[in-house]
Protein backbone atom coordinates (compact mmCIF):
# COMPACT_ATOMS: atom_id res chain seq x y z
CA UNK A 1 0.00 0.00 0.00
CA UNK A 2 0.69 3.30 -0.22
CA UNK A 3 3.38 4.72 2.39
CA UNK A 4 3.91 8.21 3.29
CA UNK A 5 6.78 9.57 4.60
CA UNK A 6 7.75 13.23 6.66
CA UNK A 7 10.34 14.40 9.30
CA UNK A 8 8.88 14.92 12.76
CA UNK A 9 10.37 17.56 13.45
CA UNK A 10 11.48 21.16 12.59
CA UNK A 11 12.36 24.51 13.88
CA UNK A 12 12.43 27.96 12.68
CA UNK A 13 12.98 31.50 13.77
CA UNK A 14 10.09 33.75 13.65
CA UNK A 15 10.33 35.38 9.98
CA UNK A 16 12.46 32.92 8.10
CA UNK A 17 11.25 30.50 5.49
CA UNK A 18 10.02 27.43 6.78
CA UNK A 19 9.94 23.87 4.55
CA UNK A 20 8.25 20.84 5.12
CA UNK A 21 9.08 17.63 3.29
CA UNK A 22 7.29 14.68 1.89
CA UNK A 23 8.00 11.63 0.17
CA UNK A 24 5.59 8.61 -1.11
CA UNK A 25 5.02 5.98 -2.43
CA UNK A 26 2.04 5.89 -4.49
CA UNK A 27 2.40 7.25 -7.97
CA UNK A 28 -1.37 7.18 -8.77
CA UNK A 29 -2.26 9.76 -6.43
CA UNK A 30 -4.20 12.26 -8.54
CA UNK A 31 -3.99 15.19 -5.72
CA UNK A 32 -1.54 15.69 -2.91
CA UNK A 33 -2.98 17.59 -0.09
CA UNK A 34 -1.31 19.29 3.21
CA UNK A 35 -3.25 19.68 6.48
CA UNK A 36 -2.74 21.90 9.74
CA UNK A 37 -3.58 20.56 12.80
CA UNK A 38 -3.13 23.17 15.37
CA UNK A 39 -3.25 21.94 19.70
CA UNK A 40 -6.20 20.71 20.72
CA UNK A 41 -7.80 20.88 17.14
CA UNK A 42 -8.79 18.30 14.43
CA UNK A 43 -6.62 18.33 10.66
CA UNK A 44 -7.78 21.34 8.21
CA UNK A 45 -7.17 21.00 5.01
CA UNK A 46 -4.34 23.64 4.09
CA UNK A 47 -3.33 23.81 0.47
CA UNK A 48 -3.16 20.53 -2.42
CA UNK A 49 -1.87 20.26 -5.79
CA UNK A 50 -2.90 18.57 -8.54
CA UNK A 51 -0.64 15.44 -9.82
CA UNK A 52 0.22 17.12 -13.16
CA UNK A 53 1.15 20.74 -12.03
CA UNK A 54 4.92 20.72 -10.28
CA UNK A 55 4.52 24.19 -8.42
CA UNK A 56 1.50 25.99 -6.36
CA UNK A 57 1.54 29.13 -4.76
CA UNK A 58 -1.10 30.58 -2.13
CA UNK A 59 0.01 33.76 -0.34
CA UNK A 60 2.74 32.63 1.63
CA UNK A 61 2.26 28.94 1.27
CA UNK A 62 4.02 27.30 -1.97
CA UNK A 63 3.73 23.75 -3.18
CA UNK A 64 6.39 22.07 -4.89
CA UNK A 65 6.01 18.40 -6.48
CA UNK A 66 9.14 16.78 -7.80
CA UNK A 67 6.51 13.39 -9.14
CA UNK A 68 9.68 11.48 -10.87
CA UNK A 69 11.27 12.10 -7.39
CA UNK A 70 7.91 11.61 -5.30
CA UNK A 71 8.64 14.30 -3.46
CA UNK A 72 6.28 17.39 -1.84
CA UNK A 73 7.15 19.93 -0.40
CA UNK A 74 5.32 22.77 2.29
CA UNK A 75 7.01 26.11 1.63
CA UNK A 76 5.79 28.81 4.20
CA UNK A 77 7.30 32.40 4.00
CA UNK A 78 7.86 34.79 6.44
CA UNK A 79 6.83 31.55 8.99
CA UNK A 80 5.24 33.54 12.39
CA UNK A 81 4.28 31.67 15.50
CA UNK A 82 0.69 31.26 14.68
CA UNK A 83 1.91 28.42 11.98
CA UNK A 84 3.46 26.55 15.01
CA UNK A 85 1.61 22.99 14.38
CA UNK A 86 1.47 19.78 12.98
CA UNK A 87 1.90 19.28 9.43
CA UNK A 88 0.67 16.36 7.91
CA UNK A 89 0.67 15.60 3.58
CA UNK A 90 -1.59 13.11 2.39
CA UNK A 91 -2.14 11.12 -1.17
CA UNK A 92 -5.67 10.18 -2.06
CA UNK A 93 -5.01 6.64 -4.23
CA UNK A 94 -6.53 3.43 -3.65
CA UNK A 95 -7.10 5.02 -0.14
CA UNK A 96 -6.22 8.29 1.55
CA UNK A 97 -3.22 7.75 3.51
CA UNK A 98 -1.48 10.45 5.51
CA UNK A 99 1.73 10.53 6.95
CA UNK A 100 3.04 10.57 9.99
CA UNK A 101 3.16 14.64 10.69
CA UNK A 102 5.79 16.93 11.19
CA UNK A 103 6.16 19.37 14.13
CA UNK A 104 6.91 23.13 13.50
CA UNK A 105 8.11 25.06 16.11
CA UNK A 106 8.69 28.58 15.48
CA UNK A 107 11.37 30.69 18.05
CA UNK A 108 10.71 34.20 18.35
CA UNK B 1 -22.07 24.92 13.94
CA UNK B 2 -19.32 22.63 13.45
CA UNK B 3 -19.88 20.59 10.24
CA UNK B 4 -18.04 17.47 12.05
CA UNK B 5 -19.09 16.90 15.86
CA UNK B 6 -18.03 14.40 17.80
CA UNK B 7 -18.98 12.73 21.15
CA UNK B 8 -17.59 12.56 24.30
CA UNK B 9 -14.81 14.82 23.59
CA UNK B 10 -12.58 13.10 26.70
CA UNK B 11 -13.37 10.01 28.25
CA UNK B 12 -11.70 7.98 30.65
CA UNK B 13 -12.40 4.30 31.22
CA UNK B 14 -10.78 0.98 32.34
CA UNK B 15 -9.76 -2.32 31.05
CA UNK B 16 -12.38 -4.33 29.72
CA UNK B 17 -14.99 -2.16 29.23
CA UNK B 18 -17.47 -1.71 26.14
CA UNK B 19 -17.30 2.27 24.98
CA UNK B 20 -18.67 4.08 22.00
CA UNK B 21 -17.26 7.23 20.59
CA UNK B 22 -20.07 8.88 18.29
CA UNK B 23 -19.81 11.10 15.14
CA UNK B 24 -22.07 13.32 13.36
CA UNK B 25 -22.07 15.33 10.24
CA UNK B 26 -24.28 17.84 8.29
CA UNK B 27 -22.03 18.20 5.13
CA UNK B 28 -24.33 15.65 3.50
CA UNK B 29 -21.22 13.62 2.70
CA UNK B 30 -21.20 9.86 1.49
CA UNK B 31 -17.93 9.01 2.81
CA UNK B 32 -16.99 8.95 6.84
CA UNK B 33 -13.68 7.40 8.36
CA UNK B 34 -12.27 6.79 11.70
CA UNK B 35 -8.60 7.17 12.63
CA UNK B 36 -6.02 7.24 15.61
CA UNK B 37 -3.28 9.90 16.00
CA UNK B 38 -0.35 8.21 18.39
CA UNK B 39 2.64 10.63 18.55
CA UNK B 40 4.72 10.21 15.67
CA UNK B 41 2.68 7.40 14.29
CA UNK B 42 0.96 10.30 12.43
CA UNK B 43 -3.20 9.28 11.60
CA UNK B 44 -4.01 5.74 11.14
CA UNK B 45 -7.22 4.20 9.55
CA UNK B 46 -9.43 2.13 11.39
CA UNK B 47 -12.54 1.90 9.79
CA UNK B 48 -14.07 3.24 6.73
CA UNK B 49 -17.23 3.47 5.22
CA UNK B 50 -18.51 4.74 1.51
CA UNK B 51 -21.93 5.05 2.00
CA UNK B 52 -24.92 3.57 4.35
CA UNK B 53 -24.39 0.14 3.43
CA UNK B 54 -20.56 -0.16 3.00
CA UNK B 55 -18.05 -0.76 6.09
CA UNK B 56 -14.77 -0.86 5.02
CA UNK B 57 -11.87 -2.35 7.37
CA UNK B 58 -8.87 0.00 7.61
CA UNK B 59 -5.13 -0.68 8.55
CA UNK B 60 -5.91 -1.31 12.73
CA UNK B 61 -9.30 -2.73 12.84
CA UNK B 62 -8.67 -5.45 15.43
CA UNK B 63 -10.11 -4.67 18.28
CA UNK B 64 -13.00 -1.99 17.16
CA UNK B 65 -16.19 -2.45 15.20
CA UNK B 66 -18.63 0.65 13.81
CA UNK B 67 -21.76 0.89 12.69
CA UNK B 68 -23.03 3.59 9.94
CA UNK B 69 -26.86 4.10 11.42
CA UNK B 70 -26.96 7.04 8.94
CA UNK B 71 -25.33 9.04 6.15
CA UNK B 72 -25.03 11.96 9.02
CA UNK B 73 -23.89 9.52 11.74
CA UNK B 74 -20.90 6.80 12.10
CA UNK B 75 -20.09 5.40 15.91
CA UNK B 76 -16.88 3.16 16.54
CA UNK B 77 -16.90 0.79 19.36
CA UNK B 78 -14.15 -0.48 21.42
CA UNK B 79 -15.49 -4.03 22.53
CA UNK B 80 -13.45 -4.77 25.38
CA UNK B 81 -10.79 -1.49 25.53
CA UNK B 82 -6.96 -2.02 26.60
CA UNK B 83 -4.74 0.43 27.73
CA UNK B 84 -3.01 0.32 24.35
CA UNK B 85 -6.17 1.75 22.46
CA UNK B 86 -5.36 5.18 24.66
CA UNK B 87 -5.28 7.71 21.83
CA UNK B 88 -6.70 10.61 20.17
CA UNK B 89 -9.40 9.49 17.87
CA UNK B 90 -10.52 11.54 14.63
CA UNK B 91 -13.97 11.46 12.76
CA UNK B 92 -13.67 12.78 9.21
CA UNK B 93 -15.86 12.86 6.29
CA UNK B 94 -14.80 13.73 2.87
CA UNK B 95 -16.47 15.11 -0.39
CA UNK B 96 -14.91 12.33 -3.20
CA UNK B 97 -15.76 13.18 -6.41
CA UNK B 98 -14.88 10.41 -8.62
CA UNK B 99 -14.39 12.39 -12.39
CA UNK B 100 -12.01 14.55 -10.93
CA UNK B 101 -10.02 12.20 -8.90
CA UNK B 102 -10.10 15.09 -5.92
CA UNK B 103 -11.18 14.43 -2.21
CA UNK B 104 -11.32 16.76 0.58
CA UNK B 105 -11.42 15.57 4.14
CA UNK B 106 -13.22 17.13 6.54
CA UNK B 107 -12.26 16.60 10.39
CA UNK B 108 -14.18 16.29 13.45
CA UNK B 109 -12.22 17.54 16.71
CA UNK B 110 -11.03 14.72 17.91
CA UNK B 111 -11.83 12.34 21.05
CA UNK B 112 -9.13 12.08 23.42
CA UNK B 113 -9.18 8.41 25.27
CA UNK B 114 -7.31 7.40 28.22
CA UNK B 115 -8.03 3.69 29.04
CA UNK B 116 -6.91 2.87 32.43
Amino acid sequence: GEDVEQSLFLSVREGDSSVINCTYTDSSSTYLYWYKQEPGAGLQLLTYIFSNMDMKQDQRLTVLLNKKDKHLSLRIADTQTGDSAIYFCAGGGQNFVFGPGTRLSVLP
Amino acid sequence: DADVTQTPRNRITKTGKRIMLECSQTKGHDRMYWYRQDPGLGLRLIYYSFDVKDINKGEISDGYSVSRQAQAKFSLSLESAIPNQTALYFCATSDFNGLAGKETQYFGPGTRLLVL
